[in-house]
């Protein structure tokens, strides 16, 4: 079956501070993968995808993930954290099928120190 | 383009009454509609998806007649929480799948529902 793991469920930088969110999934095939980012009280937004091609997916915000199908990973990056960036950080995985329903990880709640 | 709303934003009802939660795609067609279900400090869980013009599939241990889902146009889906108890206090998120577009959705802003 397929999952999504986040092993990290709250992770503190300092603003300015490069950052490093990760994501494991299983799938059996090649995976549609997504990172989304939840504000308090809103809905999902998009901040990249991968679907195929180049491994280096570069999304909204200056985040950027990168697909390693050794590792079963699609880690979730940026090079300077802006205070505005503290939010919760979902990766998802397509778990296939003609309906395309989205399997979730936990979530990283993400913290930005001054 | 690609957006999703979900009405009300926020809604208080008393236990045993119904409330219908409504999400709509605003500038694209939507074959399948997810409705998902968030607790406090926790992931999306999915709770059904529902397909324009047919009956919703439900996940494992959700209630299809306690959560009644209807969507009878591409642009609409609609929840409705029936007989609602406190524990069905929670945050509730659409997504909306573009018609033939695969595993890509896009997300209502969400539901905050409290039954007292």
């Amino acid at each position: 079956a397929q999952s999504v793991t986040q092993p990290d469920i709250h992770i503190t930088v300092s603003e300015g501070a490069s950052l490093e969110l990760r994501c494991n999934y299983s799938y059996g095939a090649t995976p549609y993968l997504f990172w989304y980012v939840q504000s308090p009280g809103q809905g999902l937004q998009l901040l990249l995808k991968y679907f195929s091609g180049d491994t280096l997916v570069q999304g909204i915000k200056g985040f950027e993930a990168e697909f390693k199908r050794s590792q079963s990973s699609f880690n979730l990056r940026k090079p300077s954290v802006h205070w505005s960036d503290a939010a919760e950080y979902f990766c998802a995985v397509g778990a296939g099928g003609s309906q395309g329903n989205l399997i979730f990880g936990k979530g990283t709640k993400l913290s930005v120190k001054p | 383009g690609a957006v999703v709303s979900q009405h009300p934003s926020w809604v208080i009802c008393k236990s045993g009454t119904s409330v219908k939660i409504e999400c709509r795609s605003l500038d694209f067609q939507a074959t399948t509609m997810f409705w998902y279900r968030q607790f406090p400090k926790q992931s999306l869980m999915l709770m059904a998806t529902s397909n324009e013009g047919s009956k919703a599939t439900y996940e494992q241990g959700v209630e299809k007649d306690k959560f009644l889902i209807n969507h009878a146009s591409l642009t609409l889906s609609t929840l409705t929480v029936t007989s609602a108890h406190p524990e069905d206090s929670s945050f509730y998120i659409c997504s909306a799948r573009e018609t033939g577009v695969t595993h890509e959705q896009y997300f209502g802003p969400g539901t905050r529902l409290t039954v007292t």
